[in-house]
């Protein structure tokens, strides 16, 4: 089956602007986890929805939102962009809310750059 | 606060030797562990976890790693690399319960295996 699907792969912004991510986690997984992956600070956990509901959430300032829909796809906003937000962003799937034996399934991400 | 260090950054290994990559952890609660690898130009994928039971446990490509508790430590080791191993080495913890799939990764280990 096909694996968690994030788009687009590459984006390049300017300081200031807001942008949109968009992953489609494998099919039947209902938890959908974000992701900021830079070479200095490694990945640092952004937020996680299940059921279309924020479950959990990072040390991430407020610029950092993200969504669910109904059939879990998600969507993340970075709104007031900063040269700082340049990193890979990674989408994460599973099942459930991080059951036993439970594994997450991540996509090949977003790098977004910030001019 | 909850961390995750991983000691070494950067590993040089010539084929056939063997592997070891430190974690350690700072959490308050039972947590889960994990390491995670990730092959150039592919997706972060799961190596192995640990949840309960045998400390010693036993992943995929002939990867395993040790639970100490008390040393609130889950050490990777192989014994014996190959030039396919060359990849990214994430240690990987999440609270047991309550936690949902919000994981906290260690910086990473770099790891070269020269033929």
């Amino acid at each position: 089956k096909a694996g968690v699907t994030q788009t687009p792969r590459y984006l390049i912004k300017t300081r200031g602007q807001q942008v949109t991510l968009s992953c489609s986690p494998i099919s039947g997984h209902r938890s959908v986890s974000w992701y900021q992956q830079t070479p200095g600070q490694g990945l640092q956990f952004l937020f996680e929805y299940f059921s279309e509901t924020q479950r959990n959430k990072g040390n991430f300032p407020g610029r950092f939102s993200g969504r669910q829909f109904s059939n879990s796809r998600s969507e993340m906003n970075v709104s007031t962009l900063e040269l700082g937000d340049s990193a890979l962003y990674l989408c994460a799937s599973s099942y459930t809310l991080g059951a036993t034996n439970e594994k997450l399934f991540f996509g090949s991400g977003t790098q977004l750059s910030v001019l | 606060a909850q961390s995750v260090s991983q000691h070494n950054h950067h590993v040089i290994l010539s084929e056939a030797a063997s592997l070891e990559l430190g974690c350690n952890y700072s959490y308050g609660g039972t947590v889960n562990l994990f390491w995670y690898v990730q092959y150039p130009g592919q997706h972060l994928q799961l190596l192995l976890k640990y949840f309960s039971g045998d400390p010693l446990v036993k992943g995929i490509k002939g990867f395993e790693a040790e639970f100490i508790k008390s040393k609130f430590s889950f050490n990777l080791r192989k014994p014996s690399v190959q030039w396919s191993d060359t990849a990214e080495y994430f240690c990987a913890v999440r609270l047991s319960t309550g936690g949902g799939n919000k994981l906290t990764f260690g910086t990473g280990t770099q790891l070269k295996v020269e033929l």
